[in-house]
């Protein structure tokens, strides 16, 4: 059982456009959303988190949505760059646990 | 960098045998975890310690087992491997002051 789901699994977006991620989840339980990017070879980095007291967090270029009633979360990207060209996981945690999306990965295209 | 060191980095090995997969920190955190990263699955956790020799299992722990003998190390043993067990393994801790997990550069395991 999935206990955060990822969309859209690919994704891909030209250079200057905003790329758009979405995560859902059903444990309200849940206090603490992060957002990992993860590039080929690497380990996930953490890029932005939000916690569930906040509808917004922004970050540069990089923007957590929340929406506590609906129970989903979504990373906005704006002004999106070839560099962004990586593996993006969403996540949630309560306590000492962390779950974690299936990943998408976007390529932004030059 | 949170100061983790995965060893070996890349290793095949046959399958019935067993393999240890090393965790290693520098900065006496309390939580360490073990995940492993399959295509379709994202991140999933194997095991997780809270201490020295307390260890709990996560969601897909069958065929793993793990040891913390000291505090900056966290082994993950496949006692027996097997070719579903490919994968790459993560290990990542847990900061004190924060809510954050970080995680170490990984662990490519082929089992053929």
């Amino acid at each position: 059982q999935q206990q955060v789901k990822q969309s859209p699994q690919s994704l891909i977006v030209q250079k200057g456009g905003i790329s758009i991620i979405n995560c859902a989840y059903e444990n309200t339980a849940f206090d603490y959303f992060p957002w990992y990017q993860q590039f080929p070879g690497k380990g996930p980095a953490l890029l932005i988190a939000i916690r569930p007291d906040v509808s917004e967090k922004k970050e540069g270029r990089f923007t957590i949505s929340f929406n506590k009633s609906a129970k989903q979360f979504s990373l906005h990207i704006m002004d999106s760059q070839p560099g962004d060209s990586a593996t993006y996981f969403c996540a949630a945690s309560t306590g000492n646990q962390f779950y974690f999306g299936t990943g998408t990965s976007l390529t932004v295209i030059p | 960098d949170a100061g983790i060191t995965q060893s070996p980095r890349h290793k095949v090995t046959e399958t019935g045998t067993p393999v240890t997969l090393r965790c290693h920190q520098t900065e006496n955190h309390r939580y360490m975890y073990w995940y492993r990263q399959d295509p379709g699955h994202g991140l999933r956790l194997i095991h997780y310690s809270y201490g020295v020799k307390d260890t709990d299992k996560g969601e897909v722990s069958d065929g793993y087992s793990v040891s913390r003998s000291k505090t900056e190390d966290f082994l993950l043993t496949l006692e027996s491997a097997t070719s579903s067990q490919t994968s790459v393994y993560f290990c990542a801790i847990r900061t004190a002051a924060g809510n954050t997990i970080y995680f170490g550069e990984g662990s490519w395991l082929t089992v053929v």
